[in-house]
């Protein structure tokens, strides 16, 4: 059974760069056909897709976030990893890793980490 | 980006119900469509993709539709670990995207 476990600071100072990690176990993270996914959830509100990075390294960003976020996968540890500068009282959220899997032309979010709540805060 | 646009934003409901939550994209968006429900919490739980594909694990009186513009979720026979929101999303364009959600209660 595919299991995803985010990690990382849950409190981050206002400038600063959020880091996080997703641990995958269950199965290979360069297993071809899937990628790998961030996504965020402000408390009380709705879902933000932050990127998707593929076991090459390739990545897709979301327009608005793109300057400030990096995304990387190591293989040797089956984990990838989401980087956030200069992060602001905004950046306030559940941040949810997950696995992307192609549907036809499209895709879906099929397995999806507990979540790790990251407060920026001075 | 494509806006996601689910009515209605909450409703109440009872066992044994059937209900229908409605997602409207602001552009075409082909049969790139999912659901997921939420509990609070818990991440989300993918139930459907591309359009009316059960994923697998979720029960039958799940169901996915598209109607012209609208995409329909459909539950029949609520129970009682169906009280969850429930979102919509698209897989046709970059940047993927949500809809706000339709919370189902009691």
């Amino acid at each position: 059974q595919l299991q995803l476990q985010e990690s990382g600071s849950g409190l981050v100072r206002p400038s600063q760069t959020l880091s996080l990690t997703c641990d995958v176990t269950g199965d290979s993270i360069i297993n071809g056909g899937y990628s790998w996914t961030w996504i965020r959830q402000p408390l009380g509100r709705g879902l933000e897709w932050l990127g998707n990075i593929y076991h090459s390294g390739t990545t897709s960003f979301s327009p608005s976030l793109e300057s400030r976020l990096t995304m990387s996968v190591d293989a040797s540890k089956n984990q990838f990893s989401l980087n956030l500068t200069s992060v602001t009282a905004a950046d306030t959220a559940v941040y949810y890793c997950a696995r992307v899997t192609t549907v036809g032309r499209g895709d879906c979010f099929d397995y999806w980490g507990q979540g790790i709540l990251v407060t920026v805060s001075s | 980006d494509i806006q996601m646009t689910q009515s209605p934003s909450s409703l109440s409901a009872s066992v044994g119900d059937t209900v229908t939550i409605t997602c409207r994209a602001s552009q075409t968006i082909g049969n790139y469509l999912n659901w997921y429900q939420q509990k609070p919490g818990k991440a989300p739980k993918l139930l459907i993709y591309g359009v009316s594909n059960l994923e697998s694990g979720v029960p039958s009186r799940f169901s996915g539709s598209r109607s012209g513009t609208d995409f329909i979720l459909t539950i029949t026979s609520l129970q009682i670990e169906d009280f969850a929101t429930y979102y919509c999303q698209q897989s046709s364009t970059t940047p993927r995207t949500f809809g706000l959600g339709t919370k189902v209660d009691i």
